[in-house]
C-alpha cells in the first residue's frame, strides 16, 4: 500500500548525527504513531498523536522527538543518534475502530 | 501502563495441524485486542481483532478467544498452510471512542512444516 509512506527505507548514520525519519499518509486519519521493532522485543511505542495539536510520549521516548506538521505528516527525529537506536522503525495510522495501518518501515543503523 | 506477555516465542506445526498463540494482559481496563501478522520483510497487518463485549470471534480459519476474568486472549489457526508462516503479534489497548494506543506482545514466529 502507498497510503502510509515512510522515508527513507534504509539509512546508515554515524553516532552523534541528527537524523529525521518521515511519515506521510493519504488515508485522512487523525491518529498517527511511531513504533520501533527489535528482535525479541516486539513493537514498542515511541510517540503518538491523536490530532495535529496533540503529541504524547510513549513508553520509550527518551532520545527521540516528533513533529506533526499536518494531519498527513508525522516526523520522528533522533537528535544525537546512538548505536542502541539501531532498529526497524514503523509509522502507523488509525481511525475509528479499524485498527492500525502500518508503513513499510525504515531500517536504521547507527554505527 | 499496560503489559502484554505472549507465548510461545517460536512455534512449529505440521501443515494441516492447528496452531495456538496465547497472550496475557495486565490492565483490566483494556477492551480492544487485535492480532497482527508480519511476513518476512513486510509490515505488520491486522488479521483479526476482538473487543471485550464478546468472548470469541472467527474469520475462516482464524479465531480469537478472550477471557476477561483471567485477562488472557488467544489466536487459533486451524488447517495451517505454508502461507501462515510469519511472526504474529498480539496487542491490547483501552479504546475510547477510537482513541487507542496499542501495547504489543513480543511476537511468535510460526513456522509451518510442509
Amino acid at each position: 500500500d502507498a497510503d502510509v509512506t515512510q522515508t527513507p527505507r534504509n539509512r546508515i548514520t554515524k553516532t552523534g548525527k541528527r537524523i529525521m525519519l518521515e511519515c506521510s499518509q493519504t488515508k485522512g486519519h487523525d491518529r498517527m504513531y511511531w513504533y520501533r521493532q527489535d528482535p525479541g522485543l516486539g513493537l514498542r511505542l515511541i510517540y503518538y498523536s491523536f490530532d495535529v495539536k496533540d503529541i504524547n510520549k510513549g513508553e520509550i521516548s527518551d532520545g527521540y522527538s516528533v513533529s506533526r506538521q499536518a494531519q498527513a505528516k508525522f516526523s520522528l527525529s533522533l537528535e544525537s543518534a546512538i548505536p542502541n537506536q539501531t532498529a526497524l522503525y514503523f509509522c502507523a495510522t488509525s481511525e475509528g475502530n479499524y485498527g492500525y495501518t502500518f508503513g513499510s518501515g525504515t531500517r536504521l543503523t547507527v554505527v | 501502563g499496560e503489559n502484554v506477555e505472549q507465548h510461545p516465542s517460536t512455534l512449529s506445526v505440521q501443515e494441516g495441524d492447528s496452531a495456538v498463540i496465547k497472550c496475557t494482559y495486565s490492565d483490566s481496563a483494556s477492551n480492544y485486542f487485535p492480532w497482527y501478522k508480519q511476513e518476512l520483510g513486510k509490515r505488520p497487518q491486522l488479521i483479526i481483532d476482538i473487543r471485550s463485549n464478546v468472548g470469541e470471534k472467527k474469520d475462516q480459519r482464524i479465531a480469537v478467544t478472550l477471557n476477561k476474568t483471567a485477562k488472557h486472549f488467544s489466536l487459533h489457526i486451524t488447517e495451517t498452510q505454508p502461507e501462515d508462516s510469519a511472526v504474529y503479534f498480539c496487542a491490547a489497548a483501552i479504546s475510547n471512542f477510537g482513541n487507542e494506543k496499542l501495547t504489543f506482545g513480543t511476537g511468535t514466529r510460526l513456522t509451518i512444516i510442509p
